[in-house]
């Protein structure tokens, strides 16, 4: 089955840190770009960052509120992508949600996980 | 950073009847290599993942009904659904993915009036 299948999330205070993990299937990992994604609550889609493929130099970008505390990184051995998330600040909270991102957009989004960053 | 506009806010339709939403990018998103631009639409429930509705401006995701349809180029665009059904009550975002870093509209949300 072709999924993208989220763990992690929880509550974390501010300056703390987190990892979210996305396991992907049914899906050639090697060639896939993965992305990361998250809404805030009441809020709308805010895109986060991404990782390129392992031939591309596993090229990362991010968006700006979360560059320098947020890495993204991937194993193509089991399929998976990690969000690591550094400093959390409280505007940080918000479900996140792993996708792949192709030329046609992201046909396929993970169920998303919350992250509460609160004192 | 490209800046997507969506119009309007909120909208409420009758079931059956017609709705327009709208998008407007604050620059081209026209790949001239493929002549595609690099727009999507999402549609989004609560409690639920996004789910892609139409990409290339104008194409069709697999599984999507017929109803949903989407015109546009360059940088204004257009998603019209031609018969509205109680399923469709969502939020929509569009979101160029022409340029890094991709950037969503700020969403309609779409209501039964």
């Amino acid at each position: 089955e072709v999924q993208l299948v989220q763990s992690g999330g929880g509550l974390v205070k501010p300056g703390g840190s987190f990892r979210l993990s996305c396991a992907a299937s049914g899906i050639t990992f090697t060639n896939a770009w993965m992305t990361w994604v998250r809404q805030a609550p009441g809020k709308g889609l805010e895109w986060v960052g991404r990782i390129k493929t392992k031939t591309e130099g596993e090229a990362r970008d991010y968006a700006a509120p979360v560059k320098g505390r947020f890495t993204i990184s991937r194993d193509d051995s089991e399929s998976m992508v990690y969000l690591q998330m550094n400093s959390l600040k409280t505007e940080d909270t918000a479900v996140y949600y792993c996708t792949l991102e192709l030329d046609r957009g992201s046909p396929l989004w993970g169920q998303g996980t919350l992250v509460i960053v609160s004192s | 950073d490209i800046v997507m506009t969506q119009s309007p806010d909120s909208l409420a339709v009758s079931l059956g009847e017609r709705a327009t939403l709208n998008c407007k990018s604050s620059q081209p998103v026209l790949h001239s290599s493929n002549n595609k631009n690099f727009l999507a639409w999402y549609q989004k429930k609560p409690g639920q993942p996004p789910k892609l509705l139409i990409y290339w401006a104008s194409a069709r995701d697999s599984g999507v009904p017929d109803r949903f349809s989407a015109s546009g180029s360059g940088t204004d665009f257009t998603l019209t659904i031609s018969s509205l059904q109680a399923e469709d009550v969502a939020v929509y975002y569009c979101q160029q993915y022409f340029r890094t870093p991709p950037s969503f509209g700020q969403g309609t949300k779409l209501e039964i009036k």
